[in-house]
């Protein structure tokens, strides 16, 4: 099984700065690496596929690099709606899905 | 628009059974995969099963195998998740999600989520 690996933990920011989370795999993945953002009681939701292709909806400050085992989450400038807890998923090797334990983006 | 809609959670003793459904709507559903996906209380996400858009291929996670059982009903479009020999690590709200890759072999990874379903196991 794989393991996703994310840091920091947690990551305290003001609104406007740029910031950049980061998932490792314990091996390779190619590029089959999703991102997911998931607010308070609610479900989550898909911003990044394959590495670094933006979801349908998701705005243009989200931005997602790497391949193989380094992986990148940009968010070129955090709005107010930013705050929340991200998620990265590999689908390269599965079953089963293997997600991070994510990185919470507060205030 | 894509939903879905999980139901079926509840408080359940540890060795008993449940059965969650996952309505969907707004996509052509027998082309895709399910996946149901869950989530302890303050916890990460955990993939639990996968069911294939013609309901030919399921997998499990090997906390849920021989416990869990994914079926689907493309006539009625919803998923269903049976669990039995319940214990307390199965506590979690249940996600269902749709793949986002139409009639794929495999799966890859999930575009719409469900609002969840609370599955408590507790005496």
């Amino acid at each position: 099984e794989i393991v996703m690996t994310q840091s920091p933990g947690t990551l305290s920011v003001s609104p406007g700065e740029r910031v950049t989370l980061s998932c490792r795999a314990s091996q390779s993945v190619g590029s089959s690496l999703a991102w997911y953002q998931q607010k308070p009681g609610q479900s989550p939701r898909l911003l990044i596929y394959s590495a670094s292709a933006r979801a349908t909806g998701v705005p243009g400050r989200f931005s997602g690099r790497g391949s193989g085992t380094e992986f990148t989450l940009t968010i070129s400038s955090l709005q107010s709606e930013d705050f929340a807890v991200y998620f990265c998923q590999q689908y390269e090797k599965w079953p089963p899905w293997t997600f991070g334990q994510g990185t919470k983006v507060e205030i | 628009q894509v939903q879905l809609v999980e139901s079926g959670g509840s408080v359940v003793q540890p060795g008993g059974s449940l059965r969650l459904s996952c309505a969907a709507s707004g996509f052509t559903f027998t082309n895709y995969a399910i996946h149901w996906v869950r989530q302890a209380p303050g916890k990460g996400l955990e993939w639990v099963a996968f069911i294939k858009y013609d309901g030919s291929d399921q997998q499990y996670a090997d906390s849920v195998k021989g416990r869990f059982t994914i079926s689907r009903d493309n006539s009625r479009n919803a998923v269903y998740l049976q669990m039995n020999s319940l214990t307390g690590e199965d506590t979690a709200v249940y996600y269902c999600a749709k793949d986002r890759v139409a009639v794929a072999p495999t799966g890859y990874y999930g575009d719409y989520w469900g609002q969840g379903t609370l599955v408590t196991v507790s005496s």
